[in-house]
């Protein structure tokens, strides 16, 4: 199994509140993603880094931010928290553009 | 540009076959095949690029039809461990290999 954690594994908060998920991986991947996951919908990507301090927007991004200072973690921040961003977040890693993905186990973000 | 799985859900009984497919309307440069239980991550299967080619992984295997810009799963004498939601992502050529996830298969395998 790819060494990727997720930081916290469940959180819940209330709307307004700022949230910061952690992703940390162990391959030394340059490629580093972060999706949501919801009923329906499947897997969106929010944003994704291809190097330290190089980031770019994915498909549903609004209310999201991302810093990555070094390659082996990836922050997803949500400045202020609403319940349409109640949902399962996942971090992925890979080591080139189009290469396979692998997936850490997840964040359940509640947002009250 | 969110590529169409089919069929949104199968159930099979153990030791039957099942074929999923997933179709994009732009032209892919690759497809991505995942397995996710629930409450877990997905789990990587395989991965195709364009030039129609086939590839296998124990008795699950897939095509990409170019022509079609279509992929399909192949899933042969089911055991009980293949049940879970199937997803596809696809990268469309000139999309700097982002990749779109499918909504998702959901295959049951019941003894």
């Amino acid at each position: 199994d790819a060494g990727i954690t997720q930081s916290p594994r469940h959180k819940v908060t209330e709307t307004g509140t700022p949230v910061t998920l952690r992703c940390h991986q162990t391959e030394n991947h340059r490629y580093m993603y972060w999706y949501r996951q919801d009923p329906g919908h499947g897997l969106r990507l929010i944003h994704y880094s291809y190097g330290v301090k190089d980031t770019d927007k994915g498909e549903v991004s609004d209310g999201y931010s991302v810093s990555r200072s070094k390659t082996e973690d990836f922050l997803l921040t949500l400045e202020s928290a609403t319940s349409s961003q109640t949902s399962v977040y996942f971090c992925a890693i890979s080591e080139g553009s189009g290469d396979t993905q692998y997936f850490g186990p997840g964040t359940r973000l509640t947002v009250l | 540009q969110q590529p169409v799985q089919s069929p949104q859900a199968v159930i099979l009984r153990e030791g039957e076959d099942a074929v999923i497919n997933c179709s994009s309307s732009k032209a892919l440069y690759s497809v991505h095949w995942y397995r996710q239980k629930h409450g877990e991550a997905p789990v990587f299967l395989m991965i195709l690029l364009k030039g129609g080619e086939q590839k296998g992984h124990e008795k699950i295997s897939a095509s990409f039809n170019e022509k079609k810009q279509q992929s399909s799963l192949y899933l042969t004498a089911s055991q009980l461990s293949y049940s879970g939601t199937y997803f596809c992502g696809t990268a469309l050529v000139g999309s700097n290999y982002k990749l779109t996830f499918g909504k998702g298969t959901l295959l049951t395998v019941n003894p």
